[in-house]
């Protein structure tokens, strides 16, 4: 059974950092491209990042610069390590994998909040 | 920035068919692939490459795509299909490559 577990939310100030995780099971972690998707409470979702079996990343302008992706294929993990959060950045955080070009499993998600 | 269009709300009564759609420049030369999401719970594919089916997911989900609309189409409704649906393409001319629609509510009278 395919499993996205994550963990790493909180509560950070803005300007601050926060490094998420999600561990992978059930499936050949290194065979897939991997995501995170985002979503502010009451609305809708966004794609905020995604790295590549190749190791490649992707960001959209809206976190590039401040959010960076990784993976550790060898302990079937993935990474986002956020960075000069803003107020904006509070959301739940999903890590989700991609299969072909739809998203097929998700984690449950991890709360992330910037606030004084 | 590739833009996809979706109502805010559907309502349909038990048993009769649910259409959810989403607008989008061309879309019927992409992928569309659709996503329920239930209160407090995380997204589940329904419905990927336009119209095809995750296991497990009713044969009565199913979708379609053609020139400027995709559309989900939910058969013999039910309340547990109550949830947010979203679309979702992936499009390389986009900031967003990966692109969702802003979500439509089904409420199931």
């Amino acid at each position: 059974e395919v499993q996205l577990v994550e963990s790493g939310g909180g509560l950070v100030q803005p300007g601050g950092s926060l490094r998420l995780s999600c561990a992978a099971s059930g499936f050949t972690f290194r065979n897939y491209d991997m995501h995170w998707v985002r979503q502010v409470t009451g609305e809708g979702l966004e794609w905020v990042s995604a790295i590549a079996t190749t190791g490649d990343t992707y960001y959209p302008d809206s976190v590039k610069g401040r959010f960076t992706i990784s993976r550790e294929n060898a302990k079937n993990s993935l990474y986002l390590q956020m960075s000069n959060l803003r107020v904006g950045d509070t959301a739940v955080y999903y890590c989700t994998r991609l299969n072909s070009s739809a998203y097929d499993y998700w984690g449950q998600g991890t709360r992330v909040a910037v606030s004084s | 920035s590739y833009v996809l269009t979706q109502p805010p709300s559907v309502s349909v009564a038990p048993g009769q068919t649910a259409r959810i759609t989403c607008g989008g420049n061309n879309i019927g030369s992409k992928s569309v692939h659709w996503y329920q999401q239930k209160p407090g719970q995380a997204p589940v594919l329904v419905v990927y490459d336009d119209s095809d089916r995750p296991s497990g997911i009713p044969e009565r989900f199913s979708g379609s795509n053609s020139g400027n609309t995709a559309t989900l189409t939910i058969s013999r409704v039910e309340a547990g299909d109550e949830a947010d649906y979203y679309c979702q393409v992936w499009d390389s001319t986009s900031d967003h490559f990966w692109v969702f629609g802003g979500g439509t509510k089904l409420t199931v009278l």
